[in-house]
């Protein structure tokens, strides 16, 4: 079966430090892989999105940066966290044609 | 991808069914609807997706007008852990130049004892 994994769970980082986040996933070739963050009390928003190995869409002009260096792995980055970074941070999978789409557990980060 | 309109928040009793309501009055006739929810702090959880047709599951049922203007998510007997957020979502089920998933703001269903 396929299973996701994202780690760590919490992070708490200072301002201007910077951000890896990963995400693996197992069971599967070829997905889809996905970066949402969600700020408290907020809605869902789509920051990358990759159809393949060195694919990356971004949505959202801003200090984060993605990358898929192997297919069943997503890596989320920042140079210099701000403030505004801090939310829970979700990575997601599909398959190729996109019907449902399965999420981590996600990480929440605090930038302090 | 479609707009979708939702109410922000609805209220339902234990064990009576909660029924979700997605206008989508722009919708195509390659998209589909698809509903997810996310339970406080978790991930979102796909649901249920329909294009036409009624669609059910072991979670949920999907009723989708005949114009396909807009859709009804049915929890048939809810519970209190269904309280969460669901997400209306219409999109072209088959990837080809648009794989992006994004969510609106969903409608957050509080089911009270």
């Amino acid at each position: 079966s396929q299973t996701i994994h994202q780690w760590p769970a919490t992070l708490v980082q200072p301002v201007g430090s910077p951000l890896s986040l990963e995400c693996t996933v197992e069971g599967t070739s070829n997905p889809n892989l996905y970066w949402y963050r969600q700020a408290a009390g907020r809605g869902l928003q789509l920051l990358f999105y990759s159809v393949g190995i060195g694919q990356i869409s971004s949505e959202v002009p801003q200090n984060l940066s993605a990358s898929r260096p192997q297919d069943r792995q997503f890596i989320l980055s920042s140079k210099k966290l701000l403030l505004s970074d801090s939310g829970f941070y979700l990575c997601a999978w599909s398959v190729m044609d996109g019907t449902e789409a399965f999420f981590g557990q996600g990480t929440r980060l605090t930038v302090v | 991808d479609a707009k979708t309109t939702q109410p922000p928040s609805m209220d339902c009793a234990e064990g009576r069914a909660a029924n979700l309501p997605c206008n989508h009055s722009t919708i195509s006739g390659n998209e589909y609807v698809y509903w997810y929810r996310q339970i406080h702090s978790q991930g979102p959880q796909y649901i249920i997706h329909g294009l036409k047709n009624n669609e059910t599951n072991e979670m949920a049922s999907l009723i989708i007008t005949e114009d396909r203007k807009s859709s009804t998510l049915i929890l048939p007997h809810a519970t209190l852990r269904d309280t969460a957020v669901y997400y209306c979502i219409v999109r072209v089920a088959s990837g080809g130049s648009n794989y992006k998933l994004t969510f609106g703001k969903g409608t957050l269903l509080t089911v009270n004892p």
